[in-house]
């Protein structure tokens, strides 16, 4: 079964409009950590932000927030004021495990595209 | 801070070649480093977790014997592909975090290999 879900395979926003891009995830551990990552075309993978499971606020990072529902299981990126350079794959990744046995899930991604 | 290079970045060669990718941590110790594999177009795939000092962990369909995995010191990891076929000719990303749980993964560059 899937543990990281990303339901968009791509997507399309005007610049400077606000972009939503979904994330469900499914552990049963009680600890674990979400991130998003921007993956550009080049290839390198950029960190944009974290959201822990106990945290009691949504993640923000300048114009990315994580609208993070635990009871649902989402932790959805929203990009405000898209860019052009914001076009990228955009991945949604979920920490899981204790200490030193801590591995990562990634979904299968988003591609975004922001439109002049 | 927290810059992982990745080594080569393109790797071009002919098949029964081994090729050796180079992970490092130029700022900080890992003690744990990630080795992902991605086709085009899709997700990250976790191939082992490579640990100093020790054997690494490899996920379940990935041949040790093909992917060689060695972590010799707190700030490099290296992943050795024996006799390359075509079929091994992919995108192989590494990754490392500090300690903490909710610090990223941060990763290289990533080095695409094409075994012709």
């Amino acid at each position: 079964a899937q543990k990281i879900t990303q339901t968009q395979p791509g997507m399309f926003v005007q610049e400077k409009e606000a972009v939503t891009l979904d994330c469900t995830y499914d552990t049963s551990d009680p600890s674990y950590g979400l991130f998003w990552y921007k993956q550009p075309s080049s290839g390198e993978m950029i960190f944009l932000i974290y959201q822990g499971s106990y945290d009691q606020q949504n993640a923000t990072e300048g114009r990315y927030s994580l609208n993070f529902q635990k009871a649902r299981k989402s932790a959805n990126l929203v990009i405000s004021a898209s860019q052009l350079g914001d076009s990228a794959m955009y991945f949604c990744a979920m920490r899981e495990g204790l200490g030193g046995t801590y591995k990562y899930i990634f979904g299968t991604g988003t591609r975004l595209k922001v439109l002049a | 801070g927290a810059v992982v290079s990745q080594h080569p970045s393109w790797v071009i060669c002919k098949s029964g070649t081994s090729v050796k990718i180079e992970c490092r941590s130029l700022d900080f110790q890992a003690t744990t480093m990630f080795w992902y594999r991605q086709f085009p177009k899709q997700s990250l795939m976790l191939m082992a977790t490579s640990n100093e000092g020790s054997k690494a962990t490899y996920e379940q369909g990935v041949e040790k014997d093909k992917f060689l995995i060695n972590h010799a010191s707190l700030t490099l990891s290296t992943l050795t592909v024996t006799s390359a076929h075509p079929e091994d000719s992919s995108f192989y990303i590494c990754s490392a975090r500090l300690q903490g749980g909710n610090q990223p993964q941060h990763f290289g560059d990533g080095t695409r290999l094409s075994i012709l």
